[in-house]
């Protein structure tokens, strides 16, 4: 079946634009991620949203990034006002929540460099 | 402090010989889980072994074994008869259920494994 689509695959934009980033979630998986992988950072989560609890937020790195999730499948990552430092591949993750490990899937990531 | 800690950034093995990639972690949650995935140079994570704390044994999956220590906190990575292709980052990664099926990964800082024939 299909994986997590990400779109786009590259972005550039200069500081001070707001970007939009989508993720496509595998088919009925109720849990979506978003992380992003840096060189200085590693891989760090942002947010999470799990059906239709509150998404848990904690890893937001500023006001100026937002996530939604709409009807309980795609989801788009905004970034306001870019930052150099927001340069980053922005990698989206689904799971299940009833099988044996529910690991996560991956998609292939958004590579984001701010001018 | 730092919840997963991969000491290696790099380990080179010769093609056909195993390698040890080594991970600890720091948890107070008594449930938790802990996760493998590999990067290639393409980039996409692909899952490779999972180890439940409470599982009795450690887990297998084809070429890859977890050797999972749990009052030393550590959960290694041997694959057994490497590859060229097994040349990629490796990631050891926690989920710290508290109860749940989901949640977020931590991640460690990765291991760049270097396969030579």
């Amino acid at each position: 079946g299909a994986g997590v689509s990400q779109s786009p695959s590259n972005k550039v934009t200069e500081k001070g634009k707001d970007v939009e980033l989508r993720c496509d979630p595998i088919s009925g998986h109720t849990a979506l991620y978003w992380y992003r992988q840096s060189l200085g950072q590693g891989l760090e989560f942002l947010i999470y949203f799990q059906g239709n609890s509150a998404p848990d937020k904690s890893g937001l790195p500023s006001d100026r990034f937002s996530a939604e999730r709409t009807g309980g499948s795609v989801s788009t990552l905004t970034i306001q006002r870019t930052q150099q430092e927001d340069s980053a591949v922005y990698l989206c993750a689904s799971s299940s929540t009833s099988g044996p490990y529910n690991e996560q899937f991956f998609g292939p990531g958004t590579r984001l460099t701010v001018l | 402090a730092q919840k997963i800690t991969q000491t290696q950034p790099g380990m080179f093995v010769q093609e056909k010989e195993a390698v040890t990639l080594d991970c600890t972690y720091d948890t107070s949650d008594p449930s938790y889980g802990l996760f493998w995935y590999k990067q290639p140079s393409s980039g996409e994570m692909i899952f490779l072994i999972y180890q439940g704390s409470y599982d009795q044994q450690n887990a297998t999956e084809g070429r890859y074994s977890l050797n999972f220590q749990k009052a030393r906190k550590s959960a290694n990575l041997v694959i057994s008869a490497s590859q060229l292709g097994d040349s990629a980052m490796y990631f050891c990664a926690m989920r710290e259920r508290g109860g749940t099926s989901y949640g977020k990964l931590t991640f460690g800082q990765g291991t760049i494994l270097t396969v030579h024939p």
